[in-house]
């Protein structure tokens, strides 16, 4: 069975430009999560998808970032303009919906220079 | 504010010998706690996890303990292994109830770090 995949997994651009980052989950989770790790910090959470309806976002940082899971399936990330702090490593995460604890599998995550 | 701390940042270990790596919450509600291994380039892979009903849990060489009165807890490798060196996060989670009666999960907090080195 597939893991988590996501696309690219390294990706510079330029201050102002325009990033999308893809996570495909792995299939039947109903749970996707994505999160950054920014300067070998703590992994933080950014936001989280039961299906295609956003459960928590109350970890994206402002409006230039935008999360969108498509019928429930894969998701992306875009990054609208990059600026210089949002370089990191975006990792997704998904999970099945059972009832209690279940750990998330994680992607390798993308890494994300802005210059 | 952190609400999950692994304060420290490196840990060396020759091989053979015990590993014990620390986090500490400051969080209450948190009642299920997970470790997970990171390899350089590569995603988090989940290792253990203790539910707050628990004090310990055992899988193999690996052992988390739970001291949910000091908000602490504590992964035990034994025996460490080159093959274990890696970056080790704790996390933690906050069970609510949901509509269909069950507890559901949600987002991971996690700790800063700590890079294990195991020498042969």
């Amino acid at each position: 069975e597939a893991g988590v995949t996501q696309f690219p997994s390294h990706s510079v651009i330029e201050k102002g430009q325009t990033v999308t980052l893809r996570c495909d989950p792995i299939s039947g989770h109903d749970n996707l999560y994505w999160y950054r790790r920014v300067m070998g910090k703590e992994i933080k959470f950014l936001l989280h998808f039961v299906k295609e309806s956003k459960q928590d976002e109350s970890g994206m940082p402002n409006n230039r970032f935008l999360a969108e899971r498509t019928g429930g399936t894969y998701s992306t990330l875009k990054v609208q303009p990059a600026e210089l702090e949002d370089s990191g490593v975006y990792f997704c995460a998904s999970s099945p919906t059972f009832d209690g604890p279940f750990e998330a599998f994680f992607g390798q995550g993308t890494r994300l220079t802005v210059v | 504010d952190q609400q999950v701390k692994q304060n420290s940042p490196s840990l060396s270990v020759q091989e053979g010998r015990i590993s014990i790596l620390n986090c500490d919450y400051t969080n209450s509600m948190f009642d299920y706690f997970l470790w997970y291994k990171k390899y350089p380039a590569e995603g988090p892979t989940f290792l253990i996890s203790i539910s707050s009903i628990k004090d310990k849990n055992e899988d193999g060489r690996f052992t988390v303990f739970l001291n949910k009165s000091a908000k602490h807890l504590s992964l035990h490798i034994v025996p460490s292994q080159p093959g274990d060196s890696a970056v080790y996060f704790c996390a933690a989670s906050v069970g609510t109830f949901s509509n269909a009666g069950g507890t559901s999960y949600g987002k991971l907090t996690f700790g800063q770090g700590t890079i294990l080195t195991v020498h042969p």
